[in-house]
């Protein structure tokens, strides 16, 4: 376990669904981060939130919409994905909210998205 | 924008000592260089982290030259257990000094018994 649950750990929608994705911390961290994960390519940044503030945002299409009502709580609202969207979405989350590959980031277990 | 390479696979067996490369031309002045590794359906792990010569912990060896231009992850006596991606990260020094975490592509560790 490493202090950053996510949940479901397996989701099947429709292009034209509207789903969420969760992510909890326990560690007391100020930043939390979502990346995705397809099959053979880098792990991609796409969101980072320092205490409950979005810094960063990696040119990620509008129909991915990230919240984070507080700094232990990361959601990742999905509406009328593609198949290609298909992927693992892993949230993270680290001490401090500086980008800098000095702060250890903590990942979940991530979240297995298919879109049919 | 600044990446890093590393060897898309490597083979080992059990109770050698392995090595993995990764090169990252643009890091940062004041960036650290930390490896991940990451087994099939989780996140990535921590393994070590280092500036610059050497650091050791209970897990590996990194071993960073003075340019830090590149950086080698050494794993002792491995294990079939530590079959996994290996992952190098750096910051991104060309993105105007705003330093964005990159990943690596990821070396595939395969140990054999």
């Amino acid at each position: 376990e490493t202090g950053v649950t996510q949940t479901p750990r397996h989701l099947v929608m429709g292009m034209t669904n509207k789903k969420s994705l969760k992510c909890e911390q326990h560690l007391g961290h100020n930043a939390m981060y979502w990346y995705k994960q397809s099959a053979k390519k880098p792990l991609e940044l796409m969101f980072v939130y320092n205490f409950k503030e979005q810094t960063e945002n990696n040119s990620v299409p509008s129909r991915f919409s990230p919240e984070c009502p507080n700094s232990s709580h990361l959601f990742l609202h999905l509406h009328t994905l593609q198949p290609e969207d298909s992927a693992l979405y892993l949230c993270a989350s680290s001490q401090e909210g500086r980008t800098s590959s000095y702060n250890e980031q903590f990942f979940g277990p991530g979240t297995r998205l298919t879109v049919l | 924008l600044a990446k890093t390479t590393q060897p898309i696979s490597m083979d080992s067996y059990e109770g050698q000592e392995v090595n993995i490369t990764c090169s990252h031309n643009n890091i940062a002045t004041n960036d650290y260089i930390t490896w991940y590794q990451q087994f099939p359906s989780q996140g990535p792990r921590f393994i070590i982290q280092g500036y610059k010569t050497k650091v050791t912990n209970e897990v590996a060896s990194l071993f960073i030259p003075a340019d830090r231009k590149s950086s080698t992850l050494s794993l002792p006596r491995v294990s079939l257990s530590d079959t996994a991606v290996y992952y190098c990260l750096v910051g991104d020094r060309s993105s105007g000094g705003y330093n964005k975490l990159i990943f690596g592509a990821g070396t595939r560790l395969a140990v054999h018994p």
